[in-house]
Formats: C-alpha cells, sequence, structure tokens
C-alpha cells in the first residue's frame, strides 16, 4: 500500500516558536507538495518540489519555507509560528506525469497559542 | 490559467437520493480531472479521475463522474446516497505534466436519514 506519512497528527505551539512538520513518502515519487486547509478556503498551496533540493512557492508562501533534502522527505518550516498559521496542513506526493493523481498524508492539525 | 469551481459548499440529500456534486474547470488545454474525498480529520482520499480515456468514469464507493467538454463540466454523482457517504468532496484539476493540482473549495455532502 503506498503511503505518505505526516509526523504528527495534532500539534500544540505557542507563538514565535519554530515548528517543523515532517511528511515522507514510500512511492519514489519526484514531486512532494504542502498545502493549508482552513474552512470555507479549500486547500490553498504552500510550497511544493519537484526534486531533491528544489523548491517552488505556491499560492501562500508568506511565513513559511521547506527542505527537500531527500527524494522521500519533505518538510514545512515556520520559523516563527503565529496565531493566523492554526490550521490543517496536508502534504502530498506524485509522480511528475500529469494523468496521476496525488496521495495524501492523514493531515496536521496545529494549533499555535 | 487553471481553475476548479465547485459550486455549493453545502448539499443535503436525503438516504437512498441521487447524489450530484457540481465541479466546473477552466483551461486553455485539456484537463485531467480528479475528484477527492475527506472524513473527518483525515487526509484525501482519490475517487476518481478523469485522463481522458473515457467520457464517463466509474470511482469507488459507486460513484462516477461524466466529462463534459461543451460544458467544462466533471460533476460527480452517485444513484443512492448512504449515510457513510457523509463528507467532504474535492474537485481538483491539472493541466500540465508537472504543476500541482489545482483544488476547488470543496463542497460538503451530508446525509439525513
Amino acid at each position: 500500500d503506498v503511503k505518505v506519512t505526516q509526523s504528527s497528527r495534532y500539534l500544540v505551539k505557542r507563538t514565535g516558536e519554530k515548528v517543523f512538520l515532517e511528511c515522507v513518502q514510500d512511492m519514489d515519487h519526484e514531486n512532494m507538495f504542502w498545502y493549508r486547509q482552513d474552512p470555507g478556503l479549500g486547500l490553498r498551496l504552500i510550497y511544493f518540489s519537484y526534486d531533491v533540493k528544489m523548491k517552488e512557492k505556491g499560492d501562500i508562501p508568506e511565513g513559511y519555507s521547506v527542505s527537500r533534502e531527500k527524494k522521500e522527505r519533505f518538510s514545512l518550516i515556520l520559523e516563527s509560528a503565529s496565531t493566523n498559521q492554526t490550521s490543517m496542513y496536508l502534504c502530498a506526493s506524485r509522480q511528475g506525469a500529469p494523468n496521476t493523481e496525488a496521495f495524501f498524508g492523514q493531515g496536521t492539525r496545529l494549533t499555535v497559542v | 490559467a487553471q481553475s476548479v469551481t465547485q459550486l455549493g459548499s453545502h448539499v443535503s440529500v436525503s438516504e437512498g437520493a441521487l447524489v450530484l456534486l457540481r465541479c466546473n474547470y477552466s483551461s486553455s488545454v485539456p484537463p485531467y480531472l480528479f475528484w477527492y474525498v475527506q472524513y473527518p480529520n483525515q487526509g484525501l482520499q482519490l475517487l476518481l479521475k478523469y485522463t481522458s480515456a473515457a467520457t464517463l468514469v466509474k470511482g469507488i464507493n459507486g460513484f462516477e463522474a461524466e466529462f463534459k467538454k461543451s460544458e467544462t463540466s466533471f460533476h460527480l454523482t452517485k444513484p443512492s446516497a448512504h449515510m457513510s457517504d457523509a463528507a467532504e468532496y474535492f474537485c481538483a484539476g491539472v493541466a500540465q505534466g508537472n504543476t500541482p493540482l489545482v483544488f476547488g473549495k470543496g463542497t460538503r455532502l451530508s446525509v439525513i436519514a
């Protein structure tokens, strides 16, 4: 069974903390993505990566950074967490061909207090 | 640029009734389209995908969708709703190979006994 695994299901962090969200996929996919999901706004793309050490900004990159040192791992970093970053974060991976679907992790619900 | 619009943020149907969730896309090139389902506090799971092989696509759990180029639509249907179908549904599309999926804002389906 294919798998995208996010390191935490639930996280509570304090304002100003540096937060790491980890995502690992076991499908040898080239592409990996980080989305955030908020009620009424759907899924919004934060960052994505086509290959190791490559990254591209999505629609809402402000306040976030990413790291992809290995093909299977894609990390999302909140440099200084703020309360408006309280959200559900979803990691996904996908092959490079256009007719392929994205596979999602279970999500991390982050609360910043 | 590719965009996906889901009509109706919330749809309510009676158990046993027809389910119809609407999705329209805009694209200058033929798209690849997907429907995902999300149960509470879970990641997204693929229901079905259109990849130009056939305009009527059958998915899991009795769902199907029809690609209509003349209407730029890819509506999701199920003949008879079940209580277990209550979830959030997302339509997504991609026009080219290595670009991220673009998601609609989602439609929450409620099933009334």
